[in-house]
């Protein structure tokens, strides 16, 4: 089992549609999570943090639930341009080098 | 936007040369990692360092090899490149333990 699990999609949802991506981990020292996004032979780019209060960036939602262990991404009113692949990434306290990259969710927004 | 810059962004070389991949970040971060990604497919670490002559190997075995003279240079050599080095090069930088990480654009690397 992996130590990040995302929806693997693809999503293929029409313009103005909501979508919500999940994606949990296993690693309760987890201590920091990110939702980046990449296009296609690009490289990540940060999203958005996530906070256990969940926050909010326009569109965007984050959510974090703890104890559950999983986050989520939910986007309103999508547009064309948010087709991209979306990265779950979750950094465990105490090894600078623990940081999992879900393998991520195609989305695929249609006119 | 953060400052992070790999050069160069494509490079098409022939099997058996030696190819340095440069990454240079202006932010001061202790912490850089060199990444391996083929197209569609995830993201593997091959590198890290905590700081100045500290680097580690990662998940990802790989015949590269990398070094840490300067804070803000992290360069990444193959003494040999083979077609199986085929592949995007992303770098990547962060700072305290709960930052995100910052990715330069990536290097396009081609072995024929």
């Amino acid at each position: 089992r992996k130590e990040v699990e995302q929806d693997p999609g693809p999503f293929n949802v029409p313009e103005g549609a909501t979508v919500a991506f999940n994606c949990t981990y296993s690693n309760s020292a987890s201590q920091s999570f990110f939702w980046y996004r990449q296009d296609c032979r690009k490289e990540p780019k940060l999203l958005m943090s996530v906070y256990s209060s969940g926050n909010e960036d326009g569109r965007f939602t984050a959510q974090l639930n703890r104890a559950s262990q999983y986050i989520s991404l939910l986007i309103r009113d999508s547009k064309l341009s948010d087709s991209a692949t979306y990265l779950c990434v979750v950094k465990v306290v105490s090894s600078a080098s623990k940081i999992i990259f879900g393998s991520g969710t195609r989305l695929s927004i249609r006119p | 936007e953060a400052d992070i810059y790999q050069t160069p962004r494509y490079l098409v070389i022939g099997t058996g040369k030696k190819i340095t991949l440069e990454c240079s970040q202006t932010m001061g971060h202790d912490k850089m990692y060199w990444y391996q990604q083929d197209p569609g497919m995830e993201l593997h670490l091959i590198h890290y360092s905590y700081g100045v002559n500290s680097t580690e190997k990662g998940d990802l075995s790989s015949e590269s090899t990398v070094s840490r003279i300067r804070t803000e240079h992290f360069p990444l050599t193959l003494e040999s490149a083979r077609p199986s080095h085929t592949s995007q090069y992303l770098c990547a930088s962060s700072g305290h333990y709960n930052s995100p990480l910052h990715f330069g654009n990536g290097t396009r690397l081609t072995v024929t």
